[in-house]
């Protein structure tokens, strides 16, 4: 199976910084690469699919890139509403694996 | 409102079974594919098993092929998990999901969850 490594795994900080969020695969995947937020008590959300592709109603300060083995999610200006975990998946291949989660915490 | 409805969960003693259900609404269930995916209490996700349209394929992670069956009513607009031998390990929230079609899972239920425990 292919593992999904996010770095870091929690990270603080404050309403108007620029965060980024990497995930790192085992072996090199094509770009069937997902980003989710999941708050506490409540369903993951689709931020990005196919790498960089922004999900429909998701706010423009949500941006994914990357290709091989290095995937990145980048908040350009935290809100107070984007403080979560964030999980990376890979659905190349079967059996699709997510990262383990990166905590945003306010600083 | 695209909705999925989770349910059946419960406390069940292991080696025990639990049939988890699905509804869909507002939207045309029997064009996508499906899933099961889960999170163990204060962990994080783990696909379980998914469904093709019309039901003729399906697939599962190791760790719950041969215990777990996944199937679908498209005339119900519904998903079912009937799950068999459960196991401490199966402890979680059992969330349903909707395939975009981009392999990236864009609607997703409330979850239901099941505690494997004696």
């Amino acid at each position: 199976d292919i593992q999904m490594t996010q770095s870091p795994s929690s990270v603080s900080a404050s309403v108007g910084d620029r965060v980024t969020i990497t995930c790192r695969a085992t072996q090199v995947i094509r770009s069937w690469v997902a980003w989710y937020q999941q708050k506490p008590g409540k369903a993951p959300k689709l931020l990005i699919n196919t790498a960089s592709r922004l999900q429909s109603g998701v706010p423009s300060r949500f941006s994914g890139s990357g290709s091989g083995t290095d995937f990145t999610l980048t908040i350009s200006s935290l809100q107070p509403e984007d403080f979560a975990t964030y999980y990376c998946q890979q659905a190349d291949s079967f059996p699709s694996t997510f990262g383990q989660g990166t905590k945003l915490e306010i600083k | 409102e695209v909705q999925l409805v989770d349910s059946g969960g419960g406390l069940v003693q292991p080696g025990g079974s639990l049939r988890l259900s699905c509804a869909a609404s507002g939207f045309t269930f029997s064009v996508y594919w499906m899933s099961w995916v889960r999170q163990a209490p204060g962990k994080g996700l783990e696909w379980v098993a998914n469904i093709k349209q019309d039901g003729s394929a399906k697939y599962y992670v190791d760790s719950v092929k041969g215990r777990f069956t996944i199937s679908r009513d498209n005339a119900e607009n519904s998903m079912y998990l009937q799950m068999n031998s459960l196991r401490a390990e199966d402890t979680a929230l059992y969330y349903c999901a909707r395939d975009s079609g981009t392999r990236a899972f864009d609607v997703w239920g409330q979850g239901t969850m099941v505690t494997v425990s004696s």
